[in-house]
């Protein structure tokens, strides 16, 4: 079975400060991994995805993401985050032979940012 | 891109009565949906999958009786909480595949369900 395992369940940064946001997974096949966001009072909504090719992923606002296999990690980075950026994000695996769309998440992190 | 709606966002009912969620596709057919819930403070957990023209495969765990999924059509598959109860309150998501397009898998805005 799936698993997947993000380290920190709260995290707090100062603005323009860098993030990195850790997802291990654990599954024996082909994988699909996705990060999703979700702002306050708002449904999620896709960051970025990985299905094969360049392990770093680059999706929408700043955010990417490295795949790397042999650590079986998928974790998320932006350089320098802003207010608006506080949110809850999750990563999600979902097995290459698996119906698309049937997912495992992470337990989320909460990120605050601080002026 | 592709839209899903969910509809209600939120909705409060009696313990025993049945609540109908449903979850819509606006700009593309989606075969396959899936129902999720997210528990205050936690991730999602899938509940089942929604295969249109047959029937819903469930997670382990989940009550087929309770949590009654009809796809009856190519852009439409509903969620009833049958015979609802307080511990039934939750956050329950929808998605659904888009065969074509670059997402590829969108979720629903959510309802808020509060059984009282």
């Amino acid at each position: 079975a799936q698993s997947v395992s993000q380290h920190n369940h709260h995290v707090i940064l100062s603005e323009a400060a860098s993030l990195e946001l850790g997802c291990n997974y654990s599954y024996g096949g082909t994988v699909n991994l996705f990060w999703y966001v979700q702002y306050p009072g708002q449904h999620l909504q896709l960051l970025l995805k990985y299905f094969s090719g360049d392990p770093l992923v680059k999706g929408i606002k700043g955010f990417e993401a490295e795949f790397i296999k042999s650590k079986f990690s998928f974790n998320l980075r932006k350089p320098s985050v802003h207010w608006s950026d506080a949110a809850e994000y999750f990563c999600a695996v979902g097995a290459a032979t698996d119906s698309w769309g049937k997912f495992q998440f992470g337990a989320g992190t909460q990120v605050v940012v601080t002026p | 891109g592709a839209v899903v709606s969910q509809h209600p966002s939120r909705v409060i009912c009696k313990s025993g009565t049945s609540v109908k969620i449903e979850c819509r596709s606006l700009d593309f057919q989606a075969t396959t949906m899936f129902w999720y819930r997210q528990f205050p403070k936690k991730s999602l957990m899938l509940m089942a999958t929604s295969n249109e023209g047959s029937k819903a495969t469930y997670e382990q765990g989940v009550e087929k009786d309770k949590f009654l999924i009809n796809h009856a059509s190519l852009t439409l598959s509903t969620l009833t909480v049958t015979s609802a109860h307080p511990e039934d309150s939750s956050f329950y998501i929808c998605s659904a595949r888009d065969q074509g397009g670059a997402s590829g898998y969108t979720f629903g805005s959510g309802t808020r369900l509060t059984v009282v």
